[in-house]
């Protein structure tokens, strides 16, 4: 079992639509980066969060420290969302950083 | 403006020709550290640095060197290059890892060794 999961692992969406890209981990301290990747490349910290919820334009990302989840929702789905999500976590305070395997998201028009 | 700095964005090179790619920061940042990313595999950690002097492995060190010798710079080091070496490697920092603070990344260096 991968110590992050994220789910979907692809996912197609019409405009306007409202959108939910989870994470699961088993290892780690209490929080958690999202990062947007673009194709292109770029990589982008969206958020970082330790509790709760966390809001940035239509983007929310929340936290659930016991059940070790995250949920990060983009309100209103534009194409320029179009990019891959990636969920990380710190193994420990100083330490390494263990990456989800992304969900690719596309939306259309 | 704050940002990371990677150079070069593309580097072909052949097998067992040194090479270093260079990471630098203007944040003071204390973290720096380096991941490569491949498809089906994901971002995998290759080194971090959690301040000068104080460096360790990740995930995937193997044929990589680092060094932290200035707190902006934080070279990756292929002494001897393979093909599996061929991926898309990030540099990035943050303020300190243990304070939740976010990451920041480089363009990224698209590497192909032949």
């Amino acid at each position: 079992k991968n110590e992050v999961e994220q789910s979907p692992q692809n996912l197609t969406a019409q405009e306007g639509e409202f959108i939910t890209i989870n994470c699961s981990y088993s290892v780690g301290i209490s929080a958690l980066h999202w990062l947007q990747q673009h194709p292109g490349g770029g990589i982008v910290s969206l958020f970082m969060l330790s509790s709760g919820k966390k809001k940035h334009g239509r983007l929310i990302a929340t936290i659930n420290i016991q059940e070790k989840h995250s949920s990060l929702h983009i309100t209103a789905s534009h194409p320029r969302d179009s990019a891959v999500y990636i969920c990380a976590v710190p193994k420990t305070s100083y330490d390494k950083v263990i990456f989800g395997p992304g969900t690719s998201l596309s939306v259309i028009p | 403006e704050a940002q990371v700095t990677q150079n070069p964005r593309y580097l072909i090179t052949v097998t067992g020709k040194k090479l270093t790619v260079t990471c630098s920061q203007n944040m003071n940042h204390e973290y720096m550290s380096w991941y490569r990313q491949d498809p089906g595999l994901g971002l995998r950690q290759i080194y971090y640095s959690m301040n000068v002097e104080v460096t360790d492995k990740g995930d995937v060190p193997e044929g990589y060197k680092v060094s932290r010798k200035e707190k902006r710079n934080f070279p990756l080091i292929l002494e001897s290059p393979s093909p599996n070496q061929t991926s898309l490697y990030f540099c990035a920092s943050s303020i300190r890892q243990g304070t939740y603070s976010p990451l920041h990344f480089g363009n990224g260096t698209r590497l192909t060794v032949t």
